[in-house]
Formats: C-alpha cells, sequence, structure tokens
C-alpha cells in the first residue's frame, strides 16, 4: 500500500544514539500508530494519534516519543537507542469513526548495537 | 488488561488441507476481529473481518467464526495453497477502544 511509507527502511545504529522513524501517508486519515513487532510477540502498540494535538501512549511507550507534525506525518524518536529496542516498527493508519480497518507502512527495520 | 491469545505458533499443512487457527480474548466489550496476512518481508494486511453482531464470514477460501460467549474466533483456511504460507495475525478491538489488541501470530507453512 503505497499509500503509507515509512522511512528509513532499514537503519543500524549503536547504543545511546537518538534515532527518528518517519511515517506520512496520503490517505488522508486521522488517526495513526506506531507498532513494534518482535518475534512471538505480534504487534505492540507503542503511540497512536487521532490528530495534531491528540497523542496517546500504547501499552510499551517507554524510551519513545513521538511527534505528529501534520495530518499526514507521524515520527517516532528514540532518545537514546539500547539494544532491546532492536525490532521491526511498523506505522499505520486508519480511516474515520466507523472505519476500523488499518492500514500498514512497509515497516522499518531498526538494529541497535 | 486487554488480551488476545493466540493459537498455534506455527502450523504446517499439506498443500489442499485445511487451517484452522484460534484466538481468545478478554475483554467482553470487543465488537471487531480482524484478521492480518504477513508475507516475507512485507507489512500486515487485513484479509478478512468480523463483527460482534455476526456469527460467521466467507470470503472465497477463507472464513472467520465468532463465539461471543467463549469470546473466541477463528480462522479457516480451506484448499490450502503455498502462496497461503505467511505469518496470520488475529486482533480484538472493542467500541469504545481505538486500539487493536494483537494476538502474537501464527506462522503457516503450506508444504507442496
Amino acid at each position: 500500500d503505497a499509500d503509507v511509507t515509512q522511512t528509513p527502511r532499514n537503519r543500524i545504529t549503536k547504543t545511546g544514539k537518538r534515532i527518528m522513524l518517519e511515517c506520512s501517508q496520503t490517505k488522508g486519515h486521522d488517526r495513526m500508530y506506531w507498532y513494534r513487532q518482535d518475534p512471538g510477540l505480534g504487534l505492540r502498540l507503542i503511540y497512536y494519534s487521532f490528530d495534531v494535538k491528540d497523542i496517546n501512549k500504547g501499552e510499551i511507550s517507554d524510551g519513545y516519543s513521538v511527534s505528529r507534525q501534520a495530518q499526514a506525518k507521524f515520527s517516532l524518536s528514540l532518545e537514546s537507542a539500547i539494544p532491546n529496542q532492536t525490532a521491526l516498527y511498523f506505522c499505520a493508519t486508519r480511516g474515520p469513526a466507523g472505519v476500523d480497518e488499518q492500514f500498514f507502512g512497509p515497516g522499518t527495520r531498526l538494529t541497535v548495537l | 488488561g486487554e488480551n488476545v491469545e493466540q493459537h498455534p505458533s506455527t502450523l504446517s499443512v499439506q498443500e489442499g488441507d485445511s487451517a484452522v487457527i484460534k484466538c481468545t480474548y478478554s475483554d467482553s466489550a470487543s465488537n471487531y476481529f480482524p484478521w492480518y496476512k504477513q508475507e516475507l518481508g512485507k507489512r500486515p494486511q487485513l484479509i478478512i473481518d468480523i463483527r460482534s453482531n455476526v456469527g460467521e464470514k466467507k470470503d472465497q477460501r477463507i472464513a472467520v467464526t465468532l463465539n461471543k460467549t467463549a469470546k473466541h474466533f477463528s480462522l479457516h483456511i480451506t484448499e490450502t495453497q503455498p502462496e497461503d504460507s505467511a505469518v496470520y495475525f488475529c486482533a480484538a478491538k472493542a467500541a469504545s477502544s481505538y486500539k487493536l489488541i494483537f494476538g502474537s501470530g501464527t506462522r503457516l507453512l503450506v508444504r507442496p
């Protein structure tokens, strides 16, 4: 689904570095999400946003922060990366109330050494 | 808190056989149950979903059943093909929530 894009697609960094993952969408959706995927753990919600003024913590927000720069852009930051943040990160969007399907970006594979 | 358990974690079937993946949810207020398929190296994509006002939904070779009393729902794939090989995730959402709670995933392998 090219309507939801993520950059970078792959990133290797070192412990203690600040990292930003970016998500953009052309679907016109207000709701955006950041998930982390680890083997055997499924998709876990980090943060979600209903609009540029509304940001909410998910189940595993510690060590992460987000910024909703515009309706179309939602960034995830790791202020000081640590090795157990090595994972596959997905951004997702969702349409208006009453429409529950979430549309995922292609993912960012992050490795923290 | 809200929780979705998914079984089995891995499933291997012969091409042409059926595959069944089961999920149990904890929040009795859940009313939306999607299934996502994630092929190797790709993003999760919705393949079928069901709402709590129906007990079963079919789309060609895939079907989902829901038992609200037992709080579990299942994905059924018939006449499996090698291209069905992927990781499948179930999820649940309550009407009052904006969050999907995902199961841990099932890796399905269809042997030619």
